[in-house]
């Protein structure tokens, strides 16, 4: 089965510095890989996605970047501020066009961005 | 606008005791999960339903049942709860895979 490994597991930057979270998966057959952040007390929330087709994906201050011959993903933070502050969290699995997929998900990355 | 409803939000049982955490979506999705979180070690698929009638084991099903009673609702059993499953039950819903939505969360205690 899947198996997603996350790194950092905590990250501290200064408030306009760049924060970057990596991932990596095992499985060749996982094609999705969404990223979600969990506020402190809150569900988590899906912030990007991104598909095996598809290298890099962007969303104002937040990018995702997918290498599948390596079998890792990134999301980069540009210019943090401290309401990014919050646990973040990679997955991958399989979307199989209507199937369902079960999401396997990383350990998590508790950003702290210092004002 | 109330998308993935979660009940109870905290709850403490006795070693040995069973309850059932409630779960109920209003998106019309037909994909239902649970996920325990537990520090260090992420969020971990308890059991899935890919459809109303449905279900299927997670990573982690030991301890749990599930009954997807209709298309809107998705609850998770404990029939004899023990100290290791304290942790935090997320519930969450998806149509197609095209991103997951959770609910708040139900914050366990057993003692």
């Amino acid at each position: 089965g899947e198996n997603v490994e996350q790194h950092p597991s905590t990250l501290s930057v200064q408030e306009g510095d760049s924060a970057v979270i990596k991932c990596t998966y095992s499985d060749s057959a996982s094609n999705y890989f969404p990223w979600y952040k969990q506020e402190l007390g809150k569900g988590p929330q899906l912030i990007i996605d991104i598909r095996s087709n598809v290298g890099e994906k962007k969303d104002q201050r937040i990018a995702v970047t997918l290498n599948k011959t390596a079998k890792h993903f990134s999301l980069h933070i540009t210019e943090t501020q401290p309401e990014d502050s919050a646990v973040y969290f990679c997955a991958g699995g399989v979307d199989y066009g209507g199937a369902t997929n079960k999401l396997i998900f990383g350990t998590g990355t508790l950003l702290a961005v210092q004002p | 606008n109330a998308g993935v409803t979660q009940t109870p939000k905290f709850q403490v049982l006795k070693t040995g005791q069973s309850m059932t955490l409630q779960c109920a979506q209003d998106m019309n999705h037909n994909s239902m999960y649970w996920y325990r979180q537990d520090p260090g070690m992420g969020l971990r698929l308890i059991y899935y339903s890919a459809s109303e009638g449905t279900t299927d084991k997670g990573e982690v099903p030991n301890g749990y049942n599930v009954s997807r009673l209709n298309k809107r609702e998705f609850s998770l059993r404990l029939e004899s709860a023990a100290p290791s499953q304290t942790s935090v039950y997320f519930c969450a819903s998806s149509t197609n895979n095209y991103g997951y939505t959770f609910g708040s969360g139900t914050r366990l205690t057993v003692v």
